[in-house]
């Protein structure tokens, strides 16, 4: 299994402004994910993070308006920009794990834009 | 694209109560993942099943994989307040260890 932390745990932002939210694993990990998840229904996927290349987004999510780092194994950070309202979401980084791929959470980061 | 199409879609009954919970695909995969998610938690992984026709244990939880791979479910005998959360299946998709996940059931269960 994993540890992982995230921080802040919630925020509320005003429109027009950026959020950098920060994942911390307490071991190292080649991939990172980042989702956004509405409460009470699934996760989508925003991009994948591996240590020392560019993360890899899905397709709705861009590079411009998510910007990840991941300047290590143990850690990584996910921008929202230029926020609005559509923004507000719950964003949660995994770690995957183990021989089938599992993954292990942080706890999320709720957002509010208003 | 792999979809996951988990049903019911909401569900509230009593303590004491049994019920299933089901994932379907039109796809078959390499093997399937349940998770949980309790309000202001990141989801935590319960099981995997790989094997077709595979039927793991957990406590009163027991989960079921389809003999062609395409389904699965869980059932939950004599559910506990606990049990209540957002119940999710995945599975692998796309490669480098992403899954799909599917749509979700959300459990309650009350005193």
């Amino acid at each position: 299994s994993a540890v992982i932390s995230q921080k802040p745990s919630r925020d509320i932002c005003q429109r027009g402004t950026s959020l950098t939210i920060q994942c911390q694993v307490d071991s190292q990990v080649t991939m990172m994910f980042w989702y956004r998840q509405q409460p009470g229904q699934s996760l989508t996927l925003i991009a994948t993070a591996n240590q020392g290349s560019e993360a890899t987004y899905e397709s709705g999510f861009v590079i411009d308006k998510f910007p990840i780092s991941r300047p290590n194994l143990t850690f990584s950070t996910l921008t929202v920009s230029n926020m609005s309202p559509e923004d507000s979401s719950i964003y949660l980084c995994s770690v995957a794990r183990d021989t089938f791929g599992e993954q292990y959470f942080g706890p999320g980061t709720r957002l509010t834009v208003t | 694209t792999q979809l996951l199409e988990q049903s019911p879609q909401f569900l509230s009954i009593q303590e004491g109560e049994n019920l299933t919970v089901y994932c379907n695909s039109s796809s078959v995969f390499s093997s399937l993942q349940w998770y949980r998610q309790e309000p202001g938690e990141g989801p935590v992984l319960l099981v995997t099943v790989v094997t077709g026709g595979e039927v793991k244990k957990l406590k009163r939880l027991t989960f079921q994989f389809g003999d062609a791979r395409k389904d699965s479910s869980l059932h939950i005998t004599a559910a506990q307040p606990g049990d209540t959360g957002l119940y999710l299946c995945a599975g692998p998709s796309g490669g480098g260890n992403k899954l799909t996940f599917g749509t979700g059931t959300q459990l309650k269960v009350e005193l």
